[in-house]
């Protein structure tokens, strides 16, 4: 597996603070992924980047925001968390197409995030 | 657009029978599929992939996938199925960006 790490594993906050969850790949991917699992949704696409300050939303980008300021860091961002933002999180990086054309991801262990 | 469904929320398997999980995809163009499993508190682990080539495409475990294109399927299979093969399993297909386009999941379950 790609050396992927994500931290805090496990984060419990209230309605209304931010919320910052971190990002760690040292295989020098140049993509990266934010993810988010729900029951009955499988894992939908939160955010991602394609290059060091180059980002672009997923399908349910709405309340969070990302920030890419070196190529192993890609930090997810809830300015202001709400209840419905209680899931689990992952993370995912890939190489680029010059060096793997199947473009397979590779995913960190997940972030438990409750907000009460 | 591209999409992914996989039919069955749960199957249920006795160890040693062979096992199927299912899926289907939608796409423009050749698809890229791919399979991950999900142990339980841990995150995606990537078991095998379809590109091109040979419609029978071998991965971790013991696991294979057959991709039929007149189908539009791409059904994981393994000959003898492990207690220890109990967990979540995804299906992937590729779209535009080099983004991957997920199903809900299904369940495994094998009872001793």
């Amino acid at each position: 597996d790609a050396g992927i790490t994500q931290s805090p594993r496990h984060k419990v906050t209230e309605t209304g603070t931010p919320v910052t969850l971190r990002c760690h790949q040292t295989e020098n991917h140049r993509y990266m992924y934010w993810y988010r699992q729900d029951p009955g949704h499988g894992l939908r696409l939160i955010h991602y980047s394609y290059g060091v300050k180059d980002t672009d939303k997923g399908e349910v980008s709405d309340g969070y925001s990302v920030s890419r300021s070196k190529t192993e860091d890609f930090l997810l961002t809830l300015e202001s968390a709400t209840s419905s933002q209680t899931s689990v999180y992952f993370c995912a990086s890939r190489a680029d197409r010059l060096v793997d054309d199947t473009d397979t991801q590779y995913f960190g262990p997940g972030t438990r995030l409750t907000v009460l | 657009a591209q999409s992914v469904a996989q039919p069955e929320d749960q199957v249920n398997v006795a160890e040693g029978n062979p096992l199927t999980v299912k899926c289907t995809y939608s796409v423009s163009g050749n698809p890229y599929l791919f399979w991950y499993v999900q142990y339980p508190n841990r995150g995606l682990q990537f078991l095998l992939k379809y590109i091109t080539g040979d419609n029978l495409v071998k991965g971790s475990y013991g696991f294979e996938a057959e991709f039929n294109k007149s189908q539009t399927s791409f059904h994981l299979k393994k000959p003898s199925a492990l207690v220890s093969d109990s967990a979540l399993y995804f299906c992937a297909v590729r779209a535009e960006g080099g983004k991957l386009i997920f199903g809900q999941g299904t369940e495994l379950s094998v009872k001793p």
